[in-house]
């Protein structure tokens, strides 16, 4: 089965870093994925790491360890049209489970 | 502009009719994905095919059936709407490779079984 956590909402100030955590406990996994989610819209495509360590992306990071089933997503410089969902994916089989998604708001 | 299309936008159904969602992709990616989205939930996976010909069944498909006759489209069918299946469903795509299997999603179609 697939488990994958993240935490529901964060809220962070314009201009501030926000982190957002995810675990997973899958029975297999080919890579972790990052998706970004307007309210109303459909995902988009935001990182992928297979490997252990940090993917830096301009003002987004995603951060992976296979080993404590851990990921996180580095939100920098925060800007207004950040608010969204952020979608925590684990990669297992070519098929894609999610997490529920952690909603943050950015506020001025 | 190449992407995937999803028809209808919006549907409101009453309980027991048949349903079919539309998508179309023209990326040529050889799997396609059907989603279901719920607040709390997350997107769940309802069927996938990883190539023209074959399908498979995802974590949630007990009500739906999909077919993929060609690359470009994949149809869910609902063949008795039941009220637990109002939820916004995402088609998706990608080119299953060894690396990343990363996911074009379509716009969504939000369906209402009353």
């Amino acid at each position: 089965g697939q488990n994958i956590d993240q935490p529901t909402e964060m809220t962070a100030t314009e201009g501030a870093i926000v982190q957002i955590n995810c675990t997973y406990q899958t029975s297999g996994f080919n890579g972790l994925f990052w998706y970004q989610q307007h309210a109303g819209e459909a995902p988009t495509f935001l990182s992928y790491n297979v490997l252990d360590g940090l993917e830096e992306k301009g003002r987004f990071s995603s951060f992976l360890s296979r080993s404590k089933g851990y990921s996180y997503l580095l939100l920098k410089e925060l800007q207004m049209k950040d608010s969204a969902s952020y979608l925590c994916a684990v990669n297992n089989d070519y098929k894609l489970s999610f997490g529920a998604g952690t909603t943050v708001t950015v506020r001025a | 502009i190449a992407g995937i299309t999803q028809a209808p936008t919006s549907q409101i159904l009453a309980a027991g009719r048949r349903m079919t969602l539309r998508c179309t992709q023209d990326m040529r990616h050889n799997a396609m994905y059907w989603y279901r989205q719920d607040l709390g939930l997350g997107l769940r996976l309802i069927h996938y095919s990883n190539t023209a010909g074959t399908t498979g069944k995802g974590e949630v498909p007990d009500g739906y059936s999909v077919s993929r006759a060609n690359t470009d489209d994949f149809p869910l069918t609902l063949a008795s709407a039941v009220p637990s299946q109002t939820s916004v469903y995402f088609c998706a795509s990608s080119v299953v490779a060894s690396g990343a299997n990363v996911l074009t999603f379509g716009a969504g179609s939000r369906l209402t079984v009353l």
